[in-house]
């Protein structure tokens, strides 16, 4: 099992630019989530999934939107791409509701200039 | 008042020692408790997770959990340079999809 794969692991956008993250699992969960993490301030959700057809905004969501795919895949995109999203993305998923424990994907490295 | 605080350190300790690390909670209703490894450029790897009050150990790693102090522990014993990496509290919230708040970490740095 792969368990949460992302692509791409780097990428460098110019202002304005739009572009989506792909997350997929392969663990059959039912929940999926996008976290962002900057320096200092930890981890930080933007979007979930509760379950397949299902999403919602978490702290941070401006700017941002998301596709829950299928149960495998959760998309983020960026549709005008800003320097305050520079980041690292995250994206995790858990078994549901009832289990907390979320297991990561390797993340991206993303640059806006 | 922010939903989980941690130390940031930098904590060095010397290997072999025991490495303490502290996070507290504001939300007394959370019921579910994560300690996340994160080695440096890399993604946070679930090391431990405790739900009820008291001690949980795993090899070498011991969680602690103090609901009415609103405090959750993790202890590395006979730690290694191998464990030098930043370490994440997550604490559950109540809404959303067991949604997690996190720690801004506390980095562990053990010394050969």
């Amino acid at each position: 099992n792969a368990g949460v794969t992302q692509t791409p692991k780097f990428q460098v956008l110019k202002t304005g630019q739009s572009m989506t993250l792909q997350c997929a699992q392969d663990m059959n969960h039912n929940s999926m989530y996008w976290y962002r993490q900057d320096p200092g301030m930890g981890l930080r959700l933007i979007y979930y999934s509760a379950s397949e057809g299902t999403t919602d905004k978490g702290e941070v969501p401006n700017g941002y939107n998301v596709s829950r795919l299928n149960k495998r895949e959760f998309s983020l995109r960026l549709e005008s791409a800003a320097p305050s999203q520079t980041s690292v993305y995250f994206c995790a998923s858990s078994l549901g509701t009832a289990s907390g424990e979320q297991y990561f994907g390797p993340g991206t490295r993303l640059t806006v200039t | 008042q922010k939903e989980v605080e941690q130390n940031s350190g930098p904590l060095s300790v010397p290997e072999g020692a025991i490495a303490s690390l502290n996070c507290t909670y504001s939300d007394r209703g959370s019921q579910s408790f994560f300690w996340y490894r994160q080695y440096s450029g890399k993604s946070p790897e679930l090391i431990m997770f405790i739900y009820s009050n008291g001690d949980k150990e795993d090899g070498r790693f011991t969680a602690q959990l103090n609901k009415a102090s609103q405090y959750v522990s993790l202890l590395i014993r006979d730690s290694q340079p191998s464990d030098s990496a930043t370490y994440l509290c997550a604490v559950n919230a109540l809404t959303g999809a067991n949604n997690l708040f996190f720690g801004t970490g506390t980095r562990l740095t053990v010394i050969p």
